[in-house]
């Protein structure tokens, strides 16, 4: 079955700067890879999603790039901000499924 | 329309005691999913509902775990005889499917903790 890796485990940015988080996959087939932000207390919530067919999305200072052949997909966030202080979860999933495989998370820390 | 919502938020119960988790999701979505979350983990897939079908179960969820979508509205989980390794967090998501899929909504989870 699929199988997602995601690093770091932890990160911390000046506010300002830029944050990359990676994720790797096994399972070829999967097609769907979507990116939830988990604040305290909370559920995840999409930020930002790519298909297969694509190889980079971009939404204002977020962007994700996809890599198929490398099974790897990343999370790009720009300009980080306090308020960008949370827990990141890179799902990946066989669109027809419906069904995720989440990582295992990234806590960021956006210090002012 | 006001996202997915989870009752309770929070859940201490007794080992051996039985619980019960309701999950609305939004109402337009025709499917409905749990996860569970332990600490410092992503959401593990329990199982989810094609309206009122329930089309796939994992084999995290025991025996002791059912889960139920009546006219395919609202879902509840029951845990029966609750043991401390069901301590999580039980999330919902709800998601419409074919070309209006846009990812899963999630609820804010209920956290259960038991004693």
């Amino acid at each position: 079955g699929e199988n997602v890796e995601q690093h770091p485990s932890t990160l911390s940015v000046q506010e300002g700067d830029s944050a990359v988080i990676k994720c790797t996959y096994s399972d070829s087939a999967s097609n769907y890879f979507p990116w939830y932000k988990q604040e305290l207390g909370k559920g995840p919530q999409l930020i930002i999603d790519i298909r297969s067919n694509v190889g980079e999305k971009k939404d204002q200072r977020i962007a994700v790039t996809l890599n198929k052949t490398a099974k790897h997909f990343s999370l790009h966030i720009t300009e980080t901000q306090p308020e960008d202080s949370a827990v990141y979860f890179c799902a990946a999933s066989i669109e027809s499924t419906y069904k995720y495989i989440f990582g295992t998370g990234t806590r960021l820390k956006v210090l002012a | 329309d006001t996202g997915v919502s989870q009752d309770p938020r929070h859940k201490i119960t007794k080992r051996g005691q039985n619980v019960t988790f309701r999950c609305d999701p939004i109402s337009e979505h025709n499917r409905l999913y749990w996860y569970r979350q332990t600490l410092g983990q992503g959401p593990e897939f329990l199982t989810y509902f094609q309206n009122e079908a329930q089309l796939e179960k994992s084999r995290l969820l025991s025996d002791r775990f059912s889960a139920e979508r009546p006219k395919g509205s609202f879902s509840t989980l029951e845990i029966q005889r609750t043991e401390q390794g069901d301590s999580a967090m039980y999330l919902c998501a709800s998601s419409p499917t074919g070309d209006r899929f846009k990812g899963y909504t999630f609820g804010s989870g209920t956290r259960l903790t038991v004693v």
